[in-house]
């Protein structure tokens, strides 16, 4: 069975500045797709970026980006220019990409926290 | 994104007693509708996988009978809490995916906080 483990239940940052978040997971597979989502106060889920396992280059959304290490399993999250906006509860996310139940597999979270 | 809706937001009912909760793809046909819960400060648990027009897929460890996941239309999905008790307070929450395989993405409703007392 895949799992994904964050090991930073919480981090924080000051405003403008940049942080990483960290995400290693497990897997069998060589086609996947790993997800970061975040979880605001209000506790609405919000996909903040995505990568397929295929993909060399790492995904970038503004200011969020990813670094992707297939071989290592790893898959953190880099927040350039933090903003007081960016504060939530931050999880990781592992899909399968073909055969069998492609559910969402989260790692445990990390509360990130802006520091004005 | 896809929007999806679920309702309600917060219900408090008696313990022994049963609360539906609705999840609703209101611009999309959702195939695929996934059922969570969530413990305060944790991280999201799939109770079930429900496809439309046919049984859904529990868990290890989710009891079925006390679940009970009804996925009738392309657009909707409830899940009813029978016979209630206070453990199972938790905030619960449904996500839609247009198809269940490929390339598309999951769409998470709002929540429900239930509380039993």
């Amino acid at each position: 069975a895949q799992t994904v483990t964050q090991s930073q239940p919480e981090m924080s940052v000051q405003e403008a500045e940049t942080v990483t978040l960290s995400c290693t997971y497990d897997t069998s597979e060589s086609d996947y797709y790993l997800f970061w989502y975040k979880q605001p106060p209000s506790r609405q889920m919000i996909l903040v970026i995505r990568q397929e396992a295929y993909k060399q280059q790492n995904a970038t959304e503004n200011r969020f980006s990813v670094n992707f290490q297939k071989a290592a399993k790893s898959f953190s999250l880099k927040i350039s220019d933090s903003q007081l906006g960016d504060a939530a509860m931050y999880f990781c996310a592992y899909r399968r990409m073909f055969q069998g139940a492609q559910k969402l597999v989260f790692g445990q979270g990390t509360r990130l926290t802006i520091n004005p | 994104g896809a929007v999806v809706s679920q309702h309600p937001s917060r219900v408090i009912c008696k313990s022994g007693t049963s609360v539906k909760i609705e999840c609703r793809s209101l611009d999309f046909q959702a195939t695929t509708m996934f059922w969570y819960r969530q413990f305060p400060k944790q991280s999201l648990m799939l109770m079930a996988t429900s496809n439309e027009g046919s049984k859904a897929t529990y868990e290890q460890g989710v009891e079925k009978d006390k679940f009970l996941i009804n996925h009738a239309s392309l657009t909707l999905s409830t899940l009813t809490v029978t016979s209630a008790h206070p453990e199972d307070s938790s905030f619960y929450i449904c996500s839609a995916r247009a198809s269940e395989r490929g390339n598309t993405e999951a769409f998470f409703g709002q929540g429900t906080r239930l509380t039993v007392v």
